[in-house]
């Protein structure tokens, strides 16, 4: 079946603008994360949806980043009035359940600020 | 959920040879999971091991963990040039998979 899917699969903009990266999870996958890998480095969580409870926002790095995501399907990434550290590949995930489960990954979207 | 320490940094070896890493965490957890990551295929799940089991296998990785040193292992065996990639570890200590990455080890398999 089909995996998780993002869009754009790269975006550069220019600094100041605001920019919305989109995730499609696998249907029928309750949990869907949002993780952020600077060049060389790990993964940062960022947020966490399951079903309909609210989300875990614990790992947003400042109020210019929000997501929301609609029951079980697609989920959006907002980050307002980009900076140049918030060059990175955004990486969503999703999963069956929030219990040990593992992640299916997308490709990520790759995201430039000028 | 806490980061792993992925050990050593960078693995270098020719193909069919062996290949071990290691991870270490400092708090108790549910489970660890690895991962790895190429440039083809992006980010993949590679084994969950619970907090309850010591070995697990899958294919040609062999994973062990140890709780009380707070430790884990993947090994893989007879590896091939398509195995090149930074593998991570991920300690699940939370009520979730909430997966928390250090900078893995980067293992580079010579034909």
């Amino acid at each position: 079946g089909a995996g998780v899917s993002q869009s754009p699969s790269n975006k550069v903009t220019e600094k100041g603008k605001d920019v919305e990266l989109r995730c499609d999870p696998i249907s029928g996958h309750t949990a869907l994360y949002w993780y952020r890998q600077r060049l060389g480095q790990g993964l940062e969580f960022l947020i966490y949806f399951q079903g309909n409870s609210a989300p875990d926002k614990s790992g947003l790095p400042s109020d210019r980043f929000s997501a929301e995501r609609t029951g079980e399907s697609v989920s959006t990434l907002t980050i307002q009035r980009t900076q140049q550290e918030d060059s990175a590949v955004y990486l969503c995930a999703s999963s069956l359940d929030s219990g040990p489960y593992e992640q299916y990954f997308g490709p990520g979207t790759r995201l430039t600020v000028t | 959920s806490q980061q792993g320490e992925e050990d050593p940094q960078a693995l270098s070896i020719q193909e069919g040879e062996n290949a071990t890493m290691n991870c270490s965490y400092k708090t108790s957890i549910n489970n660890l999971q690895w991962y790895r990551q190429n440039s083809g295929r992006g980010l993949v799940h590679l084994i969950l091991i619970r907090s309850n089991e010591r070995e697990k296998h899958s294919g040609r990785l062999r994973v062990t963990l140890d709780t009380s040193k707070k430790s884990s292992s993947l090994l893989i065996t007879a590896s091939r040039a398509a195995d090149t990639a930074s593998y991570f570890c991920a300690p699940i200590s939370g009520g979730y998979n909430k997966l928390i990455f250090g900078a893995g080890t980067r293992l580079a398999v010579h034909p």
